[in-house]
């Protein structure tokens, strides 16, 4: 199975700040991996598919890329509406797995 | 407007049957791929399930192969699976999800415990 090793695990941050979460893959995954966001009692929101393409209505601030079999989302300036769990999530093959979450919380 | 309403959860005893449905509605269910996630309390999402369009493909997840099944009725745009022999640790929220992960229901939870 491929494993998404994801950090950190927990990550303060002020409003405006840039922050960057990290996914890395233990097999070749290409592009098939995804971003998302999810805020306490609600059902995971798409943010980023295809590694690097930003789903339909999300802000500008959020981007995806790649580096090797590294996998990174930038918030280029953190706004409250921001804070959340974000989860990556290999989509290349069977079973499909998600990294271990990041909690994204006021410094 | 893209809908996905999951229903059937509960409470159950350990070793018995559940079988959950998700309805969904806006777009031509016939033609996508289907998902299953969970998210046990406190903890990370879980991918246990696919189901083709046409259900000529299923795979799932290893802590659930041979206990749980996913199965479609594209007549009724309707997802379902249906867990047999459950766990505590398969107490979770069960979300279905479209093809791709752009729309996700709300989720339904299901309680495992004597």
């Amino acid at each position: 199975d491929i494993q998404m090793t994801q950090a950190p695990s927990s990550l303060p941050a002020s409003l405006g700040d840039r922050v960057t979460i990290t996914c890395r893959a233990s097999q070749d995954i290409g592009n098939y991996l995804r971003w998302f966001q999810q805020k306490p009692g609600k059902s995971p929101r798409l943010m980023i598919y295809g590694a690097t393409n930003l789903a339909a209505g999300v802000p500008s601030r959020f981007s995806g890329s790649r580096s090797g079999s590294d996998y990174s989302l930038t918030i280029s300036s953190l706004e409250s509406e921001d804070m959340a769990d974000y989860y990556c999530l290999q989509s290349k093959e069977s079973p499909l797995t998600f990294g271990s979450g990041t909690k994204l919380e006021i410094k | 407007e893209v809908q996905l309403v999951e229903s059937g959860g509960g409470l159950v005893q350990p070793g018995s049957s559940l079988k959950l449905s998700c309805v969904a509605s806006g777009f031509t269910f016939s033609s996508y791929n289907m998902h299953w996630i969970r998210q046990a309390p406190k903890k990370g999402l879980e991918w246990i399930a696919l189901i083709y369009y046409d259900s000529s493909n299923k795979y799932y997840a290893d802590s659930v192969k041979g206990r749980f099944t996913i199965s479609r009725d594209n007549s009724k745009n309707t997802l379902y699976l249906e867990m047999n022999s459950l766990r505590s640790e398969d107490t979770a929220m069960y979300y279905c999800a479209k093809w791709g992960f752009d729309y996700w229901g709300q989720g339904v939870m299901v309680t495992v415990s004597s």
